[in-house]
């Protein structure tokens, strides 16, 4: 089955580091990739996507490219603000070659960033 | 504005009550999807359903049941059955064709008193 795994957190970075956090993916299909973010009591948001190999999805700074070979969409910022505490979750949404999706997202397990002054 | 509402935002259930978080979109979306969020912890998937009066269990379905009568509409129920009840609770929706993605709610915290 499709499964989704991220670095493990939490992360902690002073503000203006750079900002990398990996995510590794399985998929039987053709998959979408996605990065969410989730501040503290709140759901989930949209932050980037790519829907095929090579794609670079980017937004607010952050940026991930889909790599096929490596089977993996790692998130990057060049200069975290501490605004960008929160939690990130990698997906996937798994689709036939017609690109109807198989019906559901799969996240990783989500990783903790806080951003220190 | 389109989006997707989620209420309450908090809720305090007894013991062995039954009760029933509420998910709305006018997205026009055909799928979605209730997920639970433990503390520190990824989103588990409850249930999800991709087209009216049709649903399939998640990962954690045991507990917990839904209705898709509407389609702007999915609520979801948990039961007296579920013994560790206590989470967030987000509910998403999203298309069935290409994906886009999933638009979430804010979420209801349900706790147990």
């Amino acid at each position: 089955g499709d499964s989704v795994t991220q670095m493990e957190g939490p992360v902690t970075l002073s503000e203006e580091a750079f900002l990398t956090i990996n995510c590794t993916y399985t998929a039987t299909g053709y998959p979408s990739l996605f990065w969410y973010v989730q501040y503290p009591g709140e759901g989930l948001q949209l932050l980037l996507k790519a829907t095929k190999a090579d794609d670079k999805g980017s937004n607010k700074g952050f940026e991930a490219t889909y790599r096929k070979e490596t089977t993996s969409f790692h998130l990057e910022k060049g200069s975290v603000q501490v605004s960008d505490s929160a939690v990130y979750f990698c997906a996937l949404s798994d689709h036939n070659a017609g690109g109807t999706s198989y019906g559901k997202l799969t996240f990783g397990q989500g990783t903790i960033l806080t951003v220190h002054p | 504005d389109g989006g997707i509402t989620q209420s309450p935002k908090y809720l305090f259930r007894k013991e062995g009550q039954n009760v029933t978080l509420s998910c709305e979109q006018n997205l026009n979306h055909d799928a979605m999807y209730w997920y639970r969020q433990d503390p520190g912890q990824g989103l588990r998937l409850i249930y999800y359903s991709q087209i009216v009066n049709d649903f399939q269990k998640g990962d954690i379905a045991e507990g917990y049941s839904v209705s898709r009568e509407k389609k702007e509409s999915f609520p979801l129920t948990v039961t007296s059955a579920q013994k560790n009840p206590t989470a967030f609770y987000l509910c998403a929706s999203g298309s069935t064709g290409y994906t886009y993605g999933y638009t979430f709610g804010s979420g209801t915290r349900l706790t147990v008193v």
